[in-house]
């Protein structure tokens, strides 16, 4: 099992570009989070989804959206760029059940310039 | 309202002897409890959670965490401190509110040095 991947590892954008954070997990997983990681500021979620075709916000969804259009893909989308939304972005996906522990992927690091 | 909190930004240790790191927690109902261990450039990885029975949790590399309700704590150690464990460590808690949604509540993570 590859576990949760995600793509790209490194991305630079301009202000005002969009682009696409892929995530994928091969362990038949419901439920998926995207979070994002800021120095000294722990892990912030922005979206989450229960399953295919659910999604939700989290605690800091502005200017990102999602989709969950099959159990193993969760992507994330920035909509015009902004140097606040430089970022380490991690995905992870647990089992269903609030008592189940997350498994979380590599990440992206972002930078908007 | 539900929260994590970390006291420490850095805990240093010697190899050899034993950690500690910090966690207490505020949260309503029954808390769901969890260390994440995060290497450089890497992503976090599971180490151990309380959900319900003994205080005592053991998880993964040797390390186990102490659950104390009266003291809203979840503290992190380990006997023996390897320079290998030297990483970030972050406290997660379920977000109780959420009604089964898996949600987390993360500290801020501490910095674990652990020197030679």
């Amino acid at each position: 099992n590859a576990g949760v991947t995600q793509t790209p590892k490194f991305r630079i954008l301009k202000i005002g570009q969009s682009m696409t954070l892929q995530c994928t997990q091969d362990m038949n997983h419901n439920y998926m989070y995207w979070y994002r990681q800021d120095p000294g500021m722990g892990l912030k979620l922005i979206y989450y989804s229960v399953g295919a075709g659910i999604t939700d916000k989290g605690e800091v969804p502005n200017g990102y959206n999602v989709s969950r259009s099959t159990t193993e893909d969760f992507p994330l989308r920035l909509e015009l760029a902004a140097p606040s939304q430089t970022s380490v972005y991690f995905c992870a996906s647990s089992s269903s059940g609030a008592s189940y522990e997350q498994y979380f992927g590599p990440g992206t690091r972002l930078t908007v310039t | 309202a539900q929260s994590v909190a970390q006291p420490e930004d850095q805990v240093n240790v010697a190899e050899g002897n034993p950690l500690t790191v910090k966690c207490t927690y505020s949260v309503s109902g029954n808390p769901y409890l969890f260390w994440y261990v995060q290497y450089p450039n890497r992503g976090l990885q599971f180490l151990l959670k309380y959900i319900t029975g003994d205080n005592l949790v053991k998880g993964s590399y040797g390390f186990e965490a102490e659950f104390n309700k009266s003291q809203t704590s979840f503290h992190l150690k380990k006997p023996s401190a390897l320079v290998s464990d030297s990483a970030l460590y972050f406290c997660a808690v379920r977000d109780s509110g959420s009604s089964n949604t898996g949600k987390l509540i993360f500290g801020q993570g501490t910095t674990l040095q652990v020197k030679p």
